[in-house]
């Protein structure tokens, strides 16, 4: 199985602040990486996919690089409705796989 | 509009059996890969199991946890999409959102989840 390592598991930050996370995959899966935003109590929601590629309705503040086995996700000018938790997930193969999760929160 | 409804969650005990579905509408459910994907509480998302499309022969994949166990099939006529779990485990206890493969490698949307809960 494809592990996903997020870095890192926490982050605290301002608005208006740049921030990135990181995902490496235990192995290469070329660039068939998606980043979620989930909220309490809803379901994931797909920010970015194919590793660079913005979801359709998505904020061109959250922007996604990488490929092989090393990823980030950058959201500039943090807004309020930004803090929440966001997952790498990988569809290279079965098993699908999910990072830890990078939970974001307001400094 | 898309939207997926999930369905069938409950309290069940140790070594029982329950049937999640999943209602899809605003799409042509057929063409799509479907998947169930758990997320247990306060914890993160573990994918379950996936059934492909008519075109990929309805083929089925499981997570290593749930094998044997869980069996995901779907119905295309119903716009349906069905988890059904036997010999449930206290560590089965997870809400369960089914989701569509929008293809181009990512989960387009997702239901709002429906809890299972496996206890004495």
């Amino acid at each position: 199985d494809i592990q996903l390592t997020q870095s890192p598991s926490f982050l605290s930050a301002s608005i208006g602040d740049r921030v990135t996370i990181t995902c490496r995959a235990s192995q290469g899966i070329n660039s068939y990486l998606a980043w979620y935003q989930q909220k309490p109590g809803k379901a994931p929601k797909v920010l970015i996919y194919t590793a660079s590629t913005l979801q359709s309705g998505v904020p061109s503040r959250f922007s996604g690089s990488g490929s092989g086995t090393e990823f980030t996700l950058t959201i500039t000018s943090l807004q309020p409705e930004d803090f929440a938790t966001y997952y790498c997930q990988q569809l290279n193969s079965v098993p699908i796989t999910f990072g830890q999760g990078t939970r974001l929160e307001i400094k | 509009e898309v939207q997926l409804v999930e369905s069938g969650g409950g309290l069940v005990q140790p070594g029982g059996s329950l049937r999640l579905s999943c209602a899809a509408s605003g799409f042509t459910f057929s063409d799509y890969y479907m998947d169930w994907v758990r997320q247990t509480p306060g914890k993160g998302l573990e994918w379950v199991a996936r059934v492909r499309n008519k075109g990929n022969g309805y083929t089925t994949a499981y997570a290593a946890s749930v094998k044997g166990r869980f069996t995901i099939s779907r119905d295309d006529p119903k716009n349906s999409l069905y988890l059904q779990m036997s010999s449930l485990k206290t560590e089965d206890t997870a809400v369960y959102f089914c989701a569509r493969d929008g293809g181009s490698y990512r989960h387009d949307y997702w239901g709002q989840g429906t809890l299972v809960t496996v206890s004495s």
